[in-house]
């Protein structure tokens, strides 16, 4: 079993729709969690970077994390074409490595 | 600002090649990551340095090597390169140990042939 696993997709949108993102994980060490989105031919780019379970806001974007679960969930609001990339959930523990999923390819069909 | 800055952006190097690779991190970052990613396996971790000295090491073989300069830049080398090796690596900055806030570069394109 992979320490973070994520559906890969490819996950299709019509614009406007309501997307949500998630990532399973199995070490109970993690308490950092981040979501990167990453376009074709760039790096990762951050986008949510949050401490243990609760929920974070960011404009259009919402992230999830129940440590109870192992689960964390990456809501985006109104989605628009742009917003089509893959997206990577990412993990650590305390001064540890972070870990990253797969990720999820999105595209928001205009 | 100046973000993450790899270079060479793309590389075509021959089986038993070695190769080095270079990320300037933005300024005022203290602590580098390097990562390997690849269309079957993801963003796999490699090394990360602050201060010059390696924090945390990926499980790669010994070929893998990295290094950190007293200006926070560094280097990954990559020795004896086999067919494998060819993958984008990402170089990520953070202000330090337990920034997990991280800012990537747009990645070096290495092709081994």
């Amino acid at each position: 079993q992979k320490e973070v696993e994520q559906d890969p997709g490819p996950l299709s949108v019509p614009e406007g729709a309501i997307v949500s993102l998630n990532c399973t994980y199995s070490n109970s060490a993690f308490q950092y969690f981040m979501w990167y989105r990453q376009y074709s031919r760039k790096g990762p780019e951050l986008l949510m970077y949050t401490y243990s379970s609760g929920n974070k806001e960011d404009g259009r974007f919402t992230a999830q994390v129940d440590k109870s679960s192992k689960y964390i969930s990456l809501f985006i609001r109104d989605s628009q074409p742009s917003d089509s990339a893959t997206y990577l959930c990412a993990m650590s523990g305390p001064y540890d490595k972070v870990i990253f999923g797969p990720g999820t390819s999105l595209s928001v069909i205009p | 600002k100046a973000g993450v800055t790899q270079t060479p952006r793309y590389l075509i190097k021959t089986r038993g090649q070695q190769v080095t690779l270079s990320c300037s991190p933005i300024s005022g970052h203290r602590s580098v990551s390097w990562y390997q990613q690849t269309p079957g396996q993801g963003l796999q971790f490699l090394f990360e340095y602050f201060s010059e000295t390696q924090r945390n090491k990926g499980n790669f073989p010994g070929r893998f090597s990295g290094r950190q300069f007293s200006n926070s830049r560094s280097e990954m080398n990559v020795s004896t390169l086999e067919l494998g090796d060819s993958a984008l690596y990402l170089c990520a900055s953070s202000l330090g140990v337990g920034d997990y806030g991280y800012t990537f570069g747009s990645g070096t394109r290495l092709t081994v042939v």
